[in-house]
């Protein structure tokens, strides 16, 4: 089954510590994305990238950091930069579309990892 | 004022009720309608996808966009406690990244 899959489930940082969350999808989908959920804040977002070996910054990008060495996967980093980390983190991905990321960019989500920092 | 406006609810109907969920925005440049389904501690789950105004139906499920007020709705009918989960507007076009509602919470009692 074509899909996107995100791990671990649950994750819990200490204080000071990186972690790196894992995304792979078999879509053969260009473009793949993060976002951050927070209650009653909706979904922001913090990398995105359009091809491999290329991504750009969100909206929220402070603090983390991410990869694209392969077309299938996407890891996205917390760093000890990042001051608030507690958050329900999503992957997802879409067809690139005529060379405007944006312009059909149906986005179809992982299950997310939900991160505590301790 | 937000580019997205959605009202977070939550919602509560009971079971067989018409569901009536909407959203607003304030860019003209968007030109793709999405509707998610999200259920607790999942990942959102693509419902609907309409370009440009009109209707759209998909069973129970129906998305209705009028852009000259900003305005898109999902309407849901025969409620089920199965559609108890919360639903996020999203929308974009042109060169304009996807930008998501914060998500209406809905309860179908049963």
């Amino acid at each position: 089954d074509g899909g996107i899959t995100q791990s671990p489930k649950y994750l819990f940082r200490k204080e000071g510590q990186n972690v790196t969350l894992s995304c792979e999808q078999n879509l053969n989908h260009d473009a793949m994305y993060w976002y951050r959920q927070d209650p009653g804040q909706g979904l922001r977002l913090i990398y995105y990238s359009q091809i491999v070996n290329d991504f750009q910054k969100g909206d929220i990008a402070e603090g983390y950091s991410v990869s694209r060495e392969k077309k299938e996967s996407f890891p996205l980093t917390v760093t000890s930069a990042q001051k608030n980390p507690t958050a329900f983190y999503l992957c997802a991905s879409s067809i690139r579309a005529g060379g405007q990321l944006f312009q059909t960019d149906t986005q179809y989500f992982g299950p997310g990892t939900r991160l505590t920092v301790l | 004022q937000k580019e997205v406006e959605q009202d977070p609810g939550p919602l509560s109907v009971p079971e067989g009720a018409i569901v009536s969920l909407n959203c607003t925005y304030s860019n003209s440049a968007f030109q793709y309608f999405m509707w998610y389904r999200q259920y607790s501690r999942k990942g959102p789950e693509l419902l609907m996808y309409t370009y440009s105004s009109g209707n759209k139906e998909d069973g129970r499920f129906t998305a209705q966009v009028d852009k000259s007020s900003k305005y898109i709705s999902l309407f849901i009918r025969d409620s089920q406690p199965s559609d108890s989960a919360t639903y996020l507007c999203a929308m974009g076009g042109g060169y304009q990244k996807v930008t998501f509602g914060i998500g209406t919470k809905l309860q179908v009692i049963p």
